[in-house]
């Protein structure tokens, strides 16, 4: 079975920051990969998501991811992190093909930005 | 335009009693997805339903856990005879119909406690 592994658990940053979220999958087959965030008190909503084509996908908010296939990644960015991003990130994948509605998600990182 | 609803919000039951959540999706919806997320965990996917059909249940533990979505009223996920081992937030997400590119629409979510 597919896995989706979320490096960190937990990162702070101060506002205008860089922020680089990591995300590995393991299957060895095609897969569609997601990024979700839940800002607190809220449910989640999708940022951005890839299925195929340009490996640089552009989501809401000013956040980007880079499928790398050869690393098994998709690890999400934002050049300038603002203080209304605080919430908790999710990546998320599913399998091409049967079976391709349910999503394996990470454990999710909690992002704290400090004004 | 109401997104998807899920009551309640918070449930809290003692051990042997049974716990209903409710899901009404997006208008215009009509698959219905329930997840599981356990404290530290990622959300993992239970099952799967169209309207009077259960597609997929393969997530979904076998005994005290079923799953319902009537032609009329909200989706139910209903688990009997509770455990403390059942506490953990269940969402719901629906999609205007299945495949990878529809994309799903999660709840706030249902947190449920069992003393």
């Amino acid at each position: 079975a597919q896995s989706v592994s979320q490096h960190n658990h937990h990162v702070i940053l101060s506002e205008a920051a860089s922020l680089e979220l990591g995300c590995n999958y393991s299957y060895g087959g095609t897969v569609n990969l997601f990024w979700y965030v839940q800002y607190p008190g809220q449910h989640l909503q999708l940022l951005l998501k890839y299925f195929s084509g340009d490996p640089l996908v552009k989501g809401i908010k000013g956040f980007e991811a880079e499928f790398i296939k050869s690393k098994f990644s998709f690890n999400l960015r934002k050049p300038s992190v603002q203080w209304s991003d605080t919430a908790e990130y999710f990546c998320a994948v599913t399998l091409s093909g049967a079976g391709s509605y349910q999503l394996t998600f990470g454990k999710g990182t909690k992002l704290s930005v400090i004004p | 335009n109401a997104g998807v609803m899920q009551n309640p919000r918070h449930l809290v039951r003692r051990r042997g009693q049974e716990a209903r959540l409710r899901c009404s999706p997006m208008k215009g919806h009509s698959h219905v997805y329930w997840y599981r997320q356990l404290p530290e965990e990622g959300l993992k996917f239970m099952v799967y339903l169209q309207k009077e059909n259960i597609i997929d249940e393969s997530g979904m533990p076998k005994e005290r856990f079923s799953a319902e979505f009537p032609k009329e009223g909200p989706s139910i996920l209903r688990i009997q005879q509770v455990v403390r081992g059942d506490s953990a937030a269940y969402f719901c997400a629906s999609s205007p119909s299945t495949g990878v590119h529809n994309e799903q629409f999660f709840g706030p979510g249902t947190r449920l406690t069992v003393l």
